[in-house]
This record gives structure tokens, sequence and C-alpha cells, in this order.
């Protein structure tokens, strides 16, 4: 089955500067790849996603990039404020037409922005 | 506003019980739900479900069962409860099959 994985598990960075948390997967069959974000005490929520079709996507401060060839994803916030800090995931899925019953998700990335 | 809620939020029993967790959601959502997540491993699906009287193994479901009696509700047994499965479970519920999860805020389930 498909293997995901996601690094670094803990980022720390400077409030104002940038972060970037990477995915990589293992079937080159996944063809959907959201990105959702925990909060302390709460459930993830969907941010931002991506579909094989489109290399870049972007919503405000954060951008998903997507290289199928290398099997890897990355997601990056920019201009980081407090209420970024939070648990990251990434998933990929294999079920056709992305499937959530197919979504496998990586490990998580504890992101805290530092003051 | 429509919601999914959990419960209880948190829980504490002894091995071998029977455990039930609620999850209930209004947005008249077909799809539903069950992940557990622990340190190290992210989030794995238990169980999930396409409508009423629909249900699927996912990843992690040995010693887990779901049943599916109408829309709005999806709720998850552990027969005979494990050390194991101390963990915390979130239901989540989508519109189509293809599209973004909501989450439920979770339940704390601790096996003694």
């Amino acid at each position: 089955g498909e293997n995901v994985e996601q690094h670094p598990s803990t980022l720390s960075v400077q409030e104002g500067d940038s972060a970037v948390i990477k995915c990589t997967y293992s079937d080159s069959a996944s063809n959907y790849f959201p990105w959702y974000k925990q909060e302390l005490g709460k459930g993830p929520q969907l941010i931002i996603d991506i579909r094989s079709n489109v290399g870049e996507k972007k919503d405000q401060r954060i951008a998903v990039t997507l290289n199928k060839t290398a099997k890897h994803f990355s997601l990056h916030i920019t201009e980081t404020q407090p209420e970024d800090s939070a648990v990251y995931f990434c998933a990929a899925s294999i079920g056709s037409g992305g499937g959530a019953d197919g979504l496998t998700f990586g490990k998580g990335t504890h992101l805290i922005i530092q003051p | 506003d429509a919601e999914i809620t959990q419960s209880p939020r948190h829980k504490i029993t002894e091995t071998g019980r029977q455990v039930t967790l609620a999850c209930h959601q209004t947005w008249n959502h077909n799809n539903m739900f069950w992940y557990r997540q622990d340190l190290g491993h992210g989030l794995r699906l238990i169980h999930y479900s396409y409508g009423v009287h629909d249900t699927n193994k996912g990843e992690v479901s040995d010693g887990y069962s779901v049943s599916r009696s109408n829309t709005e509700d999806l709720p998850l047994t552990l027969e005979s409860a494990a050390s194991s499965q101390t963990s915390v479970y979130f239901c989540a519920s989508s519109m189509t099959v293809t599209g973004e999860l909501f989450f439920g805020e979770g339940s704390r389930l601790t096996v003694l």
C-alpha cells in the first residue's frame, strides 16, 4: 500500500519567517494530496490540497508544490504568525478520484512559531 | 451551523469492557470515517461508511466495529477493550468521496 513520509517531525521558526514541510509518497498512482492543520485539542482541518494535474497551488500565505516525478510534495507557509503554530499532516490518496478511504496520512509536523 | 460532534470526549475504561464512541453529524453527509491518532503513527483509518447500512474496514479495523442505521450517526464499538486501543479517536465526514474531510474534536480513550 501507500507509504507517506513527512519531515521534519518538529519545526521551530521565528515569527515572520517562512516554514517548509516536506512529504514523500511511494505509490505513483496517488493523485490527490491534501494538507490538514490540527490545533491543540481540536480535530484536523483541511487548509489546502492539490491534485496530480497541477504543480503548484497557492492560497494567501500558504502554498503547496507537487513533483510527481520525484514523488514528493511540500507545504510552504510565508510570513508565519503565532496562529500558525499547530500540527500539520500531509496525506496522499490512491483511491480513484482521491477517495477519502484511500487517504494515507503522514505522521505529522509540529510547527512552533517563536515570537 | 452544521457540525460533527463526538461523545464522550474523554473516557477511562478497563480491559475487556465494551465501549462505544458516538459520532453525530448534521451536514447530511453520506460518507463517514473513524480514525485513531497515536504518537508516531499519525492518523490511521479504522472503519468507514458511504451510506446507510454500508460499512467498510480500514487499515486498523481489528477489535473495532461500526454500524450505520441512519445518515447522521456512525458509532464505533470496541467489543473487548485492550490497552493497545488507548488512543485519541476522530470521527470525520465528507460530502463526496473525493471531498474534504470534516473532523470532530476527538474522543480520548484510556484502557487500563
